[in-house]
């Protein structure tokens, strides 16, 4: 089973859309939650990050995070044509003295005018 | 304040040939950390570098190295490339965070490295 799971669609919908992305992951020792936004031949680009289960709202986005379901979510509300891109879930362990992330595969949304 | 860079943008190599990609990590930022990102999958950890020092290595082989320079720049060596080589290379720079915090990695635009 991969650490974290993530459909990587396509996903289209129409402007003004509500979105929502998801992740699942397998170990339970993961503490750090972020979502990462990709342009197409550019880095990823840090969004949001939340600690443990709950919620966390910027803007247009909620990030979530069910800890018991081992399940994040990103939300985006009133979606825009520049929210096209690929969003990543991005997991790290908590403790220790390497901080690597584990990403999901990515999600490809494309929102349409 | 400066954001992470790299360079090269592009790079063609043939197979057997050895590799070096250069980061510039975010002003303030004493740790890098470099992720390899197939077409269509996530990014994978490869290494990371704090205060010159390998501070942790995922699943890569050796012919993967790296060096943290005093200002924190980095390089990325890949030796005798294979075609599954082929891929962006991505720098990430962060600086540690208090005990219990998550660090908040801020990517470059990556090294597109063809291996033909």
């Amino acid at each position: 089973q991969k650490e974290v799971e993530q459909d990587p669609g396509p996903l289209s919908v129409p402007e003004g859309a509500i979105v929502s992305l998801n992740c699942t992951y397998s170990n339970s020792a993961f503490q750090y939650f972020m979502w990462y936004r990709q342009y197409s031949r550019k880095g990823p680009e840090l969004l949001m990050y939340t600690y443990s289960s709950g919620n966390k709202e910027d803007g247009r986005f909620t990030a979530q995070v069910d800890k018991s379901s081992k399940y994040i979510s990103l939300f985006i509300r009133d979606s825009q044509p520049s929210d096209s891109a690929t969003y990543l879930c991005a997991i790290e362990p908590s403790g220790g003295s390497n901080y690597k992330l584990t990403f999901g595969k990515g999600t490809l949304l494309t929102v349409n005018p | 304040e400066t954001g992470v860079t790299q360079s090269p943008t592009h790079l063609i190599k043939t197979r057997g040939q050895q590799v070096t990609l250069r980061c510039s990590s975010q002003s303030g930022h004493n740790t890098v950390s470099w992720y390899q990102q197939a077409l269509g999958q996530g990014p994978q950890f490869i290494f990371q570098y704090y205060r010159e020092e390998e501070n942790g290595r995922g699943n890569f082989p050796p012919r993967f190295s790296g060096l943290q320079f005093p200002n924190y720049s980095s390089e990325l060596n890949v030796n005798a490339l294979e075609l599954d080589d082929s891929a962006l290379y991505l720098c990430a720079s962060s600086f540690p965070p208090p005990t219990g915090s998550s660090y908040e990695q801020y990517f470059g635009p990556g090294t597109r490295l063809t291996v033909t």
